[in-house]
């Protein structure tokens, strides 16, 4: 159980395209998800909170008009990189909590989306 | 959230048991500790996490000190497919967010 998945998994575009990422939670219904990013050797920098419904939260730094995020449903959430440039290109990471009660809720992992823009 | 210290690296051999050290001596008591791992070029896994008690499932043990101060992961059985960083995060349960440091470099040797 717990199972996120992402789509695609590799993609690479040229300069000035949007690039749509898609975040799934297969068993389990997200209320909240998240989008990471995380650059060559480097660890898991968080770009924004997405809650189902609402407009998501971004962290400092990141330009959320330029990274669109949309969590329509309490199993998809999306992320498109508008207008990307060859510095957006990177390792994206998307997570999904699953409420557990009291005990601990817990995120799940996708297996990430490799962009790389020319 | 606490700030956790692990190790930047360590060695194990295959088929031996893996204890991979977190400090995180300002925890506050509503703060989980969590611990995932990440293969190269994966998401990270989701392996454990506990409040105060011991914890254990399919995958490791996780062992809480009575202050809380420090935990250590123990993989039982390591196998050369448990390399990968392993990151120790301090959270409260439904709240905050997963910062990710540096984690520990865990290298399985035959």
């Amino acid at each position: 159980g717990a199972v996120v998945s992402q789509h695609p998994s590799r993609v690479i575009c040229k300069s000035g395209t949007s690039v749509k990422i898609e975040c799934r939670s297969l068993d389990f219904q997200a209320t909240t998800m998240f989008w990471y990013r995380q650059f060559p050797k480097q660890s898991l920098m968080l770009m924004a909170t997405s809650n189902e419904g609402s407009k998501a939260t971004y962290e400092q730094g990141v330009e959320k008009d330029k990274f669109l995020i949309n969590h329509a449903s309490l199993t998809l959430s999306t992320l498109t990189v508008t207008s990307a440039h060859p510095e957006d290109s990177s390792f994206y990471i998307c997570s999904a909590m699953l409420l557990a009660g009291g005990q601990g809720d817990t995120q799940y992992f996708g297996p990430g989306t490799r962009l790389t823009v020319l | 959230d606490a700030k956790t210290t692990q190790p930047p690296s360590m060695d194990c051999a295959e088929g031996r048991a893996a204890n991979l050290p977190c400090n995180h001596s300002t925890i506050s008591g509503n703060e989980y500790v969590y611990w995932y791992r990440q293969i190269h070029s994966q998401g990270p896994q989701y392996i454990i996490h506990g409040l105060k008690n011991n914890e254990t499932n399919e995958m490791a043990s996780l062992i809480i000190t009575e202050d809380r101060k420090s935990s250590t992961l123990i993989l039982p059985h390591a196998t050369l497919r448990d390399t990968a960083v392993y990151y120790c995060i301090a959270k409260r349960g439904s709240q905050g967010n997963l910062i990710f440091g540096k984690g520990t470099k865990l290298s399985v040797k035959p």
